[in-house]
């Protein structure tokens, strides 16, 4: 099962919005509303930002949000903050393997 | 509240063996999927399976099968990662975390470094 593709980097400056996708296949991300995405500071362990496709865990700022066209999933960051500087990973159920593949990783920058 | 809490790191060499643990606390042990992720110096993130406590069922990811075990032991909310024989290679950040039931992580431990050097 190969990872899931994203952008290696994405950048953008304080207060702008940034959108990170996400490829897969009709055997993860299109075929299932299975889709999370991960934010994973330096020396951290990752944590949920968005779980099935757009939903928020609480406490998870609502700047946070997620969609899904096809085979492209996508997690839109908005009013962009120092604090959102981090590697942000997605998720998907897949059918090959009947687990979550990740995707490659995005390192976000606030220019 | 919820949490896992990891064994701590590890420096072990080439072909000796390793069991590291996660106990959870703050929910039902039995109730959820748990699993451990791979992390490589410098890389991304990878699944190595996961365990119903309740029943023990594994799904191992195909990378991992074979390579790994995976176990838990209900009595004292705990799940484990071992090697039989570790390779320079494993050397890693590995992460325990419970699974919701639509297979996305919600909670994770803190990660037990394993350096495997000669």
């Amino acid at each position: 099962q190969s990872a899931l593709t994203q952008p290696a980097s994405v950048s953008g400056s304080p207060g702008q919005s940034i959108t990170i996708s996400c490829t897969g296949t009709s055997s993860d991300v299109g075929g299932y509303n299975y889709v999370s995405w991960y934010q994973q500071h330096p020396g951290k362990a990752p944590k949920l930002v968005i779980y099935d496709i757009s939903n928020r865990p609480s406490g998870v700022s609502d700047r946070f949000s997620g969609s899904k066209s096809g085979n492209t999933a996508s997690l839109t960051i908005s009013g962009l903050q120092a604090e959102d500087e981090a590697d942000y990973y997605c998720g998907s159920y897949t059918s090959s393997t009947t687990l979550e593949v990740f995707g490659t990783g995005t390192k976000v920058t606030v220019l | 509240e919820v949490q896992l809490v990891q064994s701590g790191a590890e420096v072990k060499k080439p072909g000796e063996s390793l069991k590291i643990s996660c106990k959870v606390s703050g929910y039902s042990f039995t109730s959820y999927w748990i699993g451990w992720v791979r992390q490589m110096p410098g890389k991304g993130l990878e699944w190595m399976g996961i365990i119903y406590p309740s029943d023990s069922n594994i799904k191992y990811s195909p990378s991992f099968q074979g390579q790994v075990t995976i176990s838990a032991d209900k009595s004292i909310n705990t799940a484990y990662l071992q090697w039989g024989s570790l390779e320079a290679s494993d050397t890693a950040i590995y992460y325990c975390a419970r699974l919701r039931y639509t297979y996305s992580a919600d909670y994770w431990g803190q990660g037990t470094p394993v350096t495997v050097s000669s």
